[in-house]
């Protein structure tokens, strides 16, 4: 049961254009949302979350949006720049009970010069 | 910002051998730790999270006689392959959450060869 979805698997963006990764999640009971980029053989890097009391958070070119009814968040990057090529995965959990992330199959990011 | 670390970055050993790869947390103690493991482009799969002082919870399928995990201090969390097999080789990263914010920081990871 896969509660949290990326459903592209992988995507291509032109240098300098918008990047927009998007992922669902089907437990209602989560209330935190973070998103992590990796490189190969590396672990995860944090990049950016959002509470559901929040509908967007903002850090610099990473934009995060929440739409808790339709259980969909998506993840901005503008401009795109070649050194955003990686695999990101959205992650979540409920503030309430065990801390355990659930994480999405990832969504691997190609930016082209 | 905070830190995580992992030793070894990679090990390659042979079959039935055992294999211990620790998790630190450079600064800041970490009550809560998580070992993931991931399969080829696949997503982090959770194989249990380490309590400082306490047993750790294994995720449905993760067999804790294999995977044994140890939290001793607020800083070190050690899993450790019991008789290593092929099929184990993958990618194994820690995680460490900070006490007072809800995300998680990630280790290096370990890349686990068995030949």
């Amino acid at each position: 049961d896969q509660q949290v979805k990326q459903n592209s698997p992988s995507l291509s963006v032109q240098e300098g254009r918008i990047s927009i990764l998007n992922c669902d999640y089907t437990n209602s009971m989560f209330d935190y949302f973070l998103w992590y980029k990796k490189y190969p053989a590396e672990g995860p890097t944090f990049l950016i979350s959002i509470s559901s009391i929040k509908d967007k958070n903002e850090d610099g070119r990473f934009t995060v949006f929440l739409n808790k009814s339709a259980k969909h968040l998506s993840l901005h990057i503008v401009p795109s720049q070649p050194g955003d090529s990686a695999v990101y995965f959205c992650a979540a959990f409920p503030i309430q009970g065990a801390q355990k992330l659930v994480f999405g199959q990832g969504t691997r990011l190609t930016i082209n010069p | 910002g905070a830190v995580v670390s992992q030793h070894p970055s990679r090990v390659i050993c042979k079959s039935g051998t055992s294999v211990k790869i620790e998790c630190r947390s450079l600064d800041f103690q970490a009550t809560t730790m998580f070992w993931y493991r991931q399969f080829p482009k696949k997503s982090l799969m959770l194989m249990a999270t380490s309590n400082e002082g306490s047993k750790a919870t294994y995720e449905q399928g993760v067999e804790k006689d294999k995977f044994l995990i140890n939290h001793a201090s607020l800083t070190l969390s050690t899993l450790t392959v019991t008789s290593a097999h092929p099929e184990d080789s993958s990618f194994y990263i820690c995680s460490a959450r900070r006490n007072t914010y809800n995300e998680q920081f990630f280790g290096p990871g370990t890349r686990l060869t068995v030949l």
